[in-house]
């Protein structure tokens, strides 16, 4: 099957400072990725669609200045979490769904457990 | 805009019981379904899906679902569970085409007691 690769897969930050969080498919083209949160205990939730070559789509009550997304090629999209906060600490997993021909699911990558301290 | 629901929160069963986890979702048109488990710990993983055809799908460790169009159910079933077996299962559905985003239900935490 496809792979999805995250990276990194944990990391602690600082309050107040940014972490990028990265997303590739490894063996396909995706122009468009997904990125998901998911709190402990919780369902994944939607953050964002991210398009390459153009702006990504926020769901609603996702701030799109917090959370920087940039598809800058056909096998990467990073997500960017600005002036990172306690609450902004959560399970980051994004997705993407190969066009291989047909129907086919999407793939996830392993996720990143972002800590803010 | 799409939703998906699932029956309930927390199941707890003993070993070798029979299981069966409710799954509806909202949308008119064409959809796609799936469901998820995700072992304490660790990311998701595909136990089956259904795109068109049979409705009745069998996936990975003797899991199975059926669609029921008419009253937009994708309800996941498993005649014998085991411990290993406790998890957390998401329906999710993404509709349209298998390149829009997928919408996940809140989840079903399973407690199997051997």
């Amino acid at each position: 099957g496809a792979v999805v690769s995250q990276h990194p897969s944990w990391v602690i930050c600082k309050s107040g400072t940014s972490v990028k969080i990265e997303c590739r498919s490894l063996d396909f083209q995706a122009t468009t990725m997904f990125w998901y949160r998911q709190f402990p205990k919780q369902s994944l939730m939607l953050m964002a669609t991210s398009n390459e070559g153009s702006k990504a789509t926020y769901e609603q009550g996702v701030e799109k200045d917090k959370f920087l997304i940039n598809h800058a090629s056909l096998t990467l999209s990073t997500l960017t979490v600005t002036s990172a906060h306690p609450e902004d600490s959560s399970f980051y997993i994004c997705s993407a769904t190969p066009g291989w021909g047909g129907n086919t699911e999407a793939f996830f990558g392993q996720g990143t457990r972002l800590t803010v301290v | 805009a799409q939703s998906v629901s699932q029956h309930n929160h927390h199941v707890i069963l003993s070993e070798a019981a029979s299981l069966e986890l409710g799954c509806n979702y909202s949308y008119g048109g064409t959809v796609n379904l799936f469901w998820y488990v995700q072992y304490p710990g660790q990311h998701l993983q595909l136990l089956l899906k259904y795109f068109s055809g049979d409705p009745l799908v069998k996936g990975i460790k003797g899991f199975e679902a059926e669609f029921i169009k008419s009253k937009f159910s994708f309800n996941l079933r498993k005649p014998s569970v085991q411990w290993s077996d406790t998890a957390e299962y998401f329906c999710a559905v993404n509709a349209g085409t298998s390149y829009d985003k997928v919408i996940f239900g809140p989840g079903t935490s399973l407690s199997v007691i051997p």
